[in-house]
């Protein structure tokens, strides 16, 4: 299957500071991103769709001032984390689709990259 | 309601057994149906895709799809200590956007 990046696996920051996820499609474009987050013991929670050239479509409840996404290019979108706080720990997940086939007949499969575990202290 | 639902479990099976696991889901265009494992404190892996009815069989695992009745499951044969896992339903409906079931946690038993 297709390979799906995300740096950095871990950090660790000061409530206050903000911090940068990269998510990288690897051998794919990518047109569409998808940000999750997840916290322990519980489902994906979609946080906003990422949209290459265009700006990024959040879920109902996510701040997108506090939550940056930028998809410069079919293979990078960055999600920056602004004046985090300890609330804003969890595992941040992105997901990128391949799209292949015709028009009319296109599939889509969604690849996940392995998660950045972000502690605010 | 939820569009995609799962059995959260937990879902116990001895080593060896068959796996089923099981999920409805509600758009019935609904299109493209996935299931993801996940591991504890990793993020999720595409183990099956399926869009048309029937079965589709790789390897141990077997997914199933009938759109009459929405409803998609996964088989695990010859289940393994190492497939305990939480397993995620996904449908694709018209927005092309996944939509996840919350869950089955699964456990084998040695």
């Amino acid at each position: 299957g297709a390979v799906v990046s995300q740096h950095p696996s871990w950090v660790i920051c000061k409530s206050g500071t903000s911090v940068k996820i990269e998510c990288r499609s690897l051998d794919f474009q990518a047109t569409t991103m998808f940000w999750y987050r997840q916290f322990p013991k519980q489902s994906l929670m979609l946080m906003a769709t990422s949209n290459e050239g265009s700006k990024a479509t959040y879920e109902q409840g996510v701040e997108k001032d506090k939550f940056l996404i930028n998809h410069a290019s079919l293979t990078l979108s960055t999600l920056t984390v602004t004046s985090a706080h300890p609330e804003d720990s969890s595992f941040y997940i992105c997901s990128a689709r391949e799209v292949w086939g015709l028009a009319g007949r296109k599939s889509y499969e969604q690849y996940f990259g392995p998660g950045t575990r972000l502690t605010v202290t | 309601q939820k569009e995609v639902e799962q059995n959260s479990g937990p879902l116990s099976v001895p080593e060896g057994a068959i796996a089923s696991l099981n999920c409805t889901y509600s758009d019935r265009g609904s299109q493209s149906f996935f299931w993801y494992r996940q591991y504890s404190g990793k993020s999720p892996e595409l183990i099956m895709f399926i869009y048309s009815n029937g079965d589709k069989e790789d390897g141990r695992f077997t997914a199933q799809l009938n759109k009459a009745s929405q409803y998609v499951s996964l088989l695990i044969r010859d289940s393994q200590p190492s497939d305990s896992a939480t397993y995620l339903c996904a449908a694709t409906g018209s927005a092309r956007q996944l939509t996840f079931g919350s869950g089955t946690q699964l456990t084998v038993l040695p």
